[in-house]
């Protein structure tokens, strides 16, 4: 499996201002993902990260909100703008292995908003 | 959109026992089924996935079953042990190119008591 590294692995910030995540792999991938983890809940899907081209987003996510950069098949950044106490979350960095259709995730972020 | 239930939210067991994690699927697309063992501070960890043309499969002391008729699938660990102690998560997707993609259950809190 890839090696997935995130940093930071947690902040504190203040309520609008912006925090920007960085995920590096070890290898190249095709497929990033990034998913959001609020305190004591399951995981949800944000955005996939498309090398090359504009993120995927589901529902509920918006770019504006959370841009995504994949410059290259081995790192990615999500970007948390404007922040309010209601986006403190793990934030997690996920990749699919491209031999054996499994997702891999960091050990995330975690970001508390005052 | 797919919908995964998972139940029980909390499981206490004592070690050597086996702990049974269930979860219901929604979506009859889905055909990939993860789980994953989350430890305090950490990222998710793959620990077993099943395919849809699979009954069952097995690896050391876990096991998954799946039903595809009733559209549920089960975590089985045999012999527990204290490190056994985790959140345990279980996902679908409707594979292909979505394997990222996943849809994650609520989450069980497994306790492994000594």
């Amino acid at each position: 499996s890839a090696v997935i590294s995130q940093k930071p692995s947690r902040d504190i910030c203040q309520r609008g201002t912006s925090l920007t995540i960085q995920c590096q792999v070890d290898s190249q991938v095709t497929m990033m993902f990034w998913y959001r983890q609020q305190p004591g809940q399951s995981l949800t899907l944000i955005a996939t990260a498309n090398q090359g081209s504009e993120a995927t987003y589901e529902s509920g996510f918006v770019i504006d909100k959370f841009p995504i950069s994949r410059p290259n098949l081995t790192f990615s950044t999500l970007t948390v703008s404007n922040m309010s106490p209601e986006d403190s979350s793990i934030y997690l960095c996920s990749v699919e292995g491209d031999l054996n259709e499994k997702l891999f995730f960091g050990s995330g972020t975690q970001l508390s908003v005052l | 959109g797919e919908n995964v239930e998972q139940h029980p939210s909390t499981l206490s067991v004592q070690e050597g026992d086996s702990a049974v994690i269930k979860c219901t699927y929604s979506d009859s697309a889905s055909n990939y089924f993860p789980w994953y063992k989350q430890e305090l501070g950490k990222g998710p960890q793959l620990i077993i996935d099943i395919r849809s043309n699979v009954g069952e499969k097995k690896d050391q002391r876990i096991a998954v079953t799946l039903n595809k008729t009733a559209k549920h699938f089960s975590l089985h660990i045999t012999e527990t042990q204290p490190e056994d102690s985790a959140v345990y998560f279980c996902a679908a997707s409707a594979g292909g190119t979505s394997y990222g993609k996943l849809t994650f259950g609520q989450g069980t809190i497994l306790t492994v008591h000594p």
